[in-house]
């Protein structure tokens, strides 16, 4: 079935570093791509998407770019601060209706960064 | 404004209790999800609904029960035969084929 597969954490970085969390997935088809946000004890945030292929999400700064051929959806960004810290998940949704548009995650991968 | 509530945002159960989350949405969206998330781990899907008066079983069901009799309202029963019900649980909605929104969350302690 499909799935999606996320760099283990936790990742630590000092402020003003460039970051990359990998993001791979198995999936039948043209699945959308996510990456969402969780800072502690809340909901997720939607931080970028893609629905087809070459597509490049961006939004504050975080970048990833949807690449068929190597079934992967890594997010960027060239400068963390502080205030990333965060946990980050990768997502995909299924490229059939049927499946009920729901999303499968990645495990998460925790960001700290440091001052 | 519009969004997506979760009532209430600390739940304690005692064992062998049903308990009932609620999830409210006013972003007029057709799909609504319940998420189940453990420590360190990712979400996986408990019930989700596409319209009103159907909801279809995700990959965790067991325990759970759900209902869906207003478009706006998604609430979850975590029933005594959830074994280990303690989690923080997350509610979402979606416009058909597209991205989720969610809720702030539930954390659920079974005492």
């Amino acid at each position: 079935g499909d799935s999606v597969t996320q760099m283990e954490g936790p990742v630590t970085l000092s402020e003003e570093a460039f970051l990359t969390i990998n993001c791979t997935y198995t999936a039948t088809g043209y699945p959308s791509l996510f990456w969402y946000v969780q800072y502690p004890g809340e909901g997720l945030q939607l931080l970028l998407k893609a629905t087809k292929a070459d597509d490049k999400g961006s939004n504050k700064g975080f970048e990833a770019t949807y690449r068929k051929e190597t079934t992967s959806f890594h997010l960027e960004k060239g400068s963390v601060q502080v205030s990333d810290s965060a946990v980050y998940f990768c997502a995909l949704r299924p490229t059939f209706y049927n499946q009920g548009g729901k999303l499968i995650f990645g495990q998460g991968t925790e960001l700290s960064v440091k001052p | 404004d519009g969004g997506i509530t979760q009532s209430p945002k600390y739940l304690f159960r005692k064992e062998g209790q049903n308990v009932t989350l609620s999830c409210e949405q006013n972003l007029n969206h057709d799909a609504m999800y319940w998420y189940r998330q453990d420590p360190g781990q990712g979400l996986r899907l408990i019930y989700y609904s596409q319209i009103v008066n159907d909801f279809q079983k995700g990959d965790i069901a067991e325990g759970y029960s759900v209902s869906r009799e207003k478009k706006e309202s998604f609430p979850l029963t975590v029933t005594s035969a959830q074994k280990n019900p303690t989690a923080f649980y997350l509610c979402a909605s979606s416009p058909q084929d597209n991205e989720q929104f969610f809720g702030p969350g539930t954390r659920l302690t079974v005492l």
